[in-house]
């Protein structure tokens, strides 16, 4: 049982530098979300998606782009990298009983 | 707006020694309230799901409750396994989709 997988786990980027996180989810669920987390500030929605083809920004979308062209598949595609993106990203999917993580992305943006 | 806010921000516990994590919230319509534990370095792992006021969910020494403003999750004599960041989420109907917003958590340690 795979789950919500993610990659990579860990990425350095300079500044400018433009990165995909891949998410994937075998369960079938609709609902797909992507997440930060700085510390001490919980989660932040960046975007979410509702089904293939369907997306929409969350809280903090500036600087990020997102995509649905399956259900499995929510990549996250950041364009010019700034070190205020340094974060841990994470993806998860969901029913409206609840949501399961991937275990996240470590990204360093120097 | 929906709100949600957890307390204490860290709470460190002796093995055995009970006690009680809160969560209050502010939404219009709750469609559901989420209970999640996180291990440092890892994504939320799944808890509980509460859906209205009076309504309790068990898990080993874990158990939910949820009243019309907050929930707890009390925490029944505690073992070190247990230390984790506990993450409480609401999810209301936005536009016609389900958005949970999460609070910052709650640390908890517990020592042997």
């Amino acid at each position: 049982n795979a789950g919500v997988t993610q990659t990579p786990k860990f990425r350095i980027l300079k500044i400018g530098q433009s990165m995909t996180l891949q998410c994937t989810q075998d369960m079938n669920h609709n609902y797909m979300y992507w997440y930060r987390q700085d510390p001490g500030m919980g989660l932040k929605l960046i975007y979410y998606s509702v089904g293939a083809g369907i997306t929409d920004k969350g809280e903090v979308p500036n600087g990020y782009n997102v995509s649905r062209s399956t259900t499995e598949d929510f990549p996250l595609r950041l364009e010019l990298a700034a070190p205020s993106q340094t974060s841990v990203y994470f993806c998860a999917s969901s029913t409206t009983a609840g949501a399961f993580f991937g275990q996240g992305t470590r990204l360093t943006v120097v | 707006e929906d709100q949600v806010t957890q307390s204490p921000e860290a709470l460190r516990l002796q093995e055995g020694e009970s006690s009680s994590l809160n969560c209050s919230y502010t939404v219009s319509g709750l469609r559901g309230l989420f209970w999640y534990r996180q291990d440092p370095g890892k994504g939320p792992e799944f808890l509980f799901t509460l859906y209205s006021a009076g309504e309790e969910k068990e898990k080993e020494r874990l158990k939910a409750t949820l009243t019309k403003k907050e929930s707890f999750l009390h925490i029944t004599a505690p073992k070190p396994e247990d230390s984790a960041t506990y993450l409480c989420a609401v999810q209301a109907r936005t536009g016609g989709s389900y958005i949970p917003t999460f609070g910052r958590g709650t640390s908890l340690i517990v020592h042997p």
